[in-house]
């Protein structure tokens, strides 16, 4: 049983063109977060949402930027996808923040033509 | 500023050996540390967690420990079968913060 989705698992987008990632959960969770991974390194935070309350870390490009219309799903938006922006990018859902566990969905991975 | 080390970047073993996958971080003022497995092209699978007042963790085949005193955790494999072949991530929750901060990873390879 799928708990944290993310559509689509791939996408392929033209450089400058806008493009939004999906990120759905069956868990009821209050936190969802989106992380940015390149090949072969560590995940980075890019922002996360504590139910409605917004939370975008200092070093997240503004050509990143994220909207949760309700509990169950969260999207990332790039407005102007460069070459470097190539990643997966993975969505997680906590059900409050600190001690508690990160469910992670299976990940979009992007390609900028 | 946290930093999380995963030693070793890579490991090759043969089929049915145990093994041991180390990780250490600079902050030992953590609600939790977490261990996950990486497929490639894949998205995270949660293996162990870790709460900070714990010292170790137990699933299947698995056993992770954490000594925070010394800002270091391992992770246990027992038996090793070719199907354990992934990249391994440790992860830490820094007290007052949300979000998790990841080790590069130890890419392990289980040769029949």
């Amino acid at each position: 049983d799928a708990m944290v989705i993310q559509n689509p698992r791939y996408q392929v987008t033209q450089f400058g063109k806008p493009v939004t990632l999906s990120c759905s959960q069956t868990l009821n969770h209050n936190v969802m977060y989106w992380y940015q991974q390149k090949s072969s390194q560590a995940p980075k935070l890019l922002f996360h949402y504590y139910d409605k309350d917004f939370n975008n870390e200092a070093d997240t490009p503004d050509n990143f930027q994220s909207r949760r219309p309700n509990t169950s799903f969260c999207f990332l938006d790039i407005r102007s996808p460069g070459l470097g922006d190539a990643a997966m990018y993975l969505c997680a859902t906590s059900r409050a923040a600190g001690s508690y566990e990160q469910y992670f969905g299976p990940g979009t991975r992007l390609t900028v033509t | 500023k946290q930093e999380v080390t995963q030693i070793p970047a890579a490991l090759s073993v043969p089929e049915g050996e145990n093994l041991v996958l180390n990780c250490s971080f600079t902050d030992s003022a953590i609600y939790n540390l977490q261990w996950f497995r990486q497929d490639p092209g894949k998205g995270l699978t949660s293996l162990l967690l870790i709460q900070s007042s714990q010292r170790e963790q137990t699933s299947g085949r698995l056993n992770a420990s954490l000594d925070k005193s010394s800002g270091r955790s391992t992770l246990y494999i027992a038996a090793s079968q070719p199907g354990d072949s992934a990249t391994y991530l440790c992860a830490v929750t820094l007290t007052g913060r949300r979000a998790l901060t990841f080790g590069s990873g130890t890419r392990l390879q289980v040769q029949p």
